[in-house]
């Protein structure tokens, strides 16, 4: 399978964990997206790369999230602290582009459940 | 910042009925448009896009897309649905940066 991979797809820990989520984009895929989606709701992005670049970030990324592209390739979403409100699914998506939008490519997600 | 409304939650239809699901976006900008589909289990998946051109896209399994720009709206529309086509469906915008906002979604049943 050639598409955004991520690793764990289900992870359950306790309230006041560390959890780190790992994203491998598609091959060569320079742009690389996360986003969160709780039950019900679309998803909301977190934050995006270009290359190893962080070059946007949303206020719903607390104090807590810390997300690298240490290389430019994979990507980690790291959550220190778990609450409760954490409990979702962690969308990865990648694309390849300079310049204007261009396409993104979801994985499966990781699911994310605080206890 | 801009928001994305899908006014149709959930929506019931029998096999060969004509489906319309709705899209509003709040920018009055320039947009580029999206539906993704999520199959049950599986990953989000683009269904069609509109960057600019023709507002009539068309996208894969038969789905097309009307952009109008003076309505705000980017409705989803097939002829016939398939049973196949039980889905939860995502209206998504791009109008600055690198970032979708999606809507909240529809939820679609095809009874056979």
């Amino acid at each position: 399978d050639t598409g955004v991979s991520q690793d764990p797809r289900h992870k359950i820990t306790k309230r006041g964990q560390n959890v780190t989520f790992r994203c491998d984009p598609i091959s060569e895929h320079n742009r690389l997206y996360w986003y969160r989606q709780t039950l019900g709701q679309g998803p909301e992005f977190l934050t995006y790369f270009q290359n190893e670049a962080q070059l946007e970030k949303s206020r719903l990324l607390s104090d807590r999230f810390s997300a690298e592209r240490p290389k430019g390739s994979f990507s980690t979403l790291e959550i220190q602290r778990t609450e409760q409100g954490d409990s979702a699914m962690y969308l990865c998506a990648s694309s390849l582009g300079q310049g204007a939008y261009t396409e993104a490519f979801f994985g499966q997600g990781t699911r994310l459940t605080v206890v | 910042a801009q928001s994305v409304s899908q006014h149709n939650h959930h929506v019931i239809l029998s096999e060969a009925a004509s489906l319309e699901l709705g899209c509003n976006y709040s920018y009055g900008g320039t947009v580029n448009l999206f539906w993704y589909v999520q199959y049950p289990g599986q990953h989000l998946q683009l269904l069609l896009k509109y960057f600019s051109g023709d507002p009539l896209v068309k996208g894969i399994k038969g789905f097309e897309a009307e952009f109008i720009k003076s309505k705000f709206s980017f409705n989803l529309r097939k002829p016939s649905v398939q049973w196949s086509d039980t889905a939860e469906y995502f209206c998504a915008v791009n109008e600055a940066g690198n970032m979708l906002t999606f809507g909240g979604g529809t939820r679609l049943m095809v009874k056979p």
